[in-house]
């Protein structure tokens, strides 16, 4: 079945450049994103790339999509203690609406 | 984007017990979702809600524990019946726009003792 897969924690300093990584197993994912949750928040949508892109850039974030290796990442430039939340990636199989998310990445910035 | 909101905002209930929440979207939306996400885990698809027909359950969920109504194209509830402890977790709706793109109501966080 699908499965989504990120790393637990990531520390950074402030004003360092974060890269969040994700694989996923569906070959057929036609759309992936990155949402941020903060403390006590609901999902918040960051980005979204399609599956047919290999990089996507949108202010401090960029997206980069390893179709081959199924291997996503969210890097974000001059990481701000604002940054600090929980990022998750998700994907859209081909056959369906559902998303899939991953485990979710915790990232500390330290000041 | 999308403008969700969710009531209650959070809720601390008894054992056996239900609660119905509440999904309200600024917008008429053909597709909208409700997921859980348990303490520190991820977010898992409970069902879609579509607009005049039965709701679709993910395996795992069934209809007599989480019932869904979905009476317009800008609202839509689910009820967590008879609950247990193991049902303590954040329930969020989301809806689907352009671009397929999923936006997320601000979640439900419930306690149940």
């Amino acid at each position: 079945g699908e499965d989504v897969e990120q790393s637990l924690f990531l520390s950074v300093r402030e004003g360092d450049s974060s890269v969040i990584n994700c694989t996923y197993t569906d070959s057929s994912s036609t759309y992936l994103y990155w949402y941020k949750q903060e403390p006590g928040a609901g999902l918040q949508l960051l980005t979204y790339i399609f599956s047919n892109m290999d990089m996507k850039q949108d202010q401090r974030l960029t997206v980069l999509l390893n179709k081959k290796d199924k291997h996503l990442s969210l890097r974000i430039a001059d990481t701000q203690t604002g940054d600090s939340a929980i990022y998750f990636c998700a994907e859209k199989g081909g056959a369906t609406n559902k998303l899939i998310f991953g485990t979710g990445t915790l990232l500390a910035v330290q000041p | 984007s999308a403008v969700i909101s969710q009531k209650p905002s959070r809720d601390i209930c008894q054992r056996g017990t239900s609660l119905t929440i509440q999904c309200q979207v600024d917008s008429q939306v053909t597709m909208m979702f409700w997921y859980r996400q348990q303490p520190g885990q991820s977010l898992t698809l409970i069902a879609t809600a579509n607009q005049g027909s039965e709701a679709t359950y993910e395996s795992g969920f069934v209809i007599d524990k989480f019932p869904i109504s979905r009476p317009n194209l800008t609202f839509s509830t689910l009820t967590v019946s008879n609950m247990s402890p193991e049902d303590s977790s954040i329930y969020l709706c989301s809806v689907e726009r352009e671009q397929e793109t999923q936006y997320f109501g601000p979640g439900t966080r419930l306690l149940v003792l």
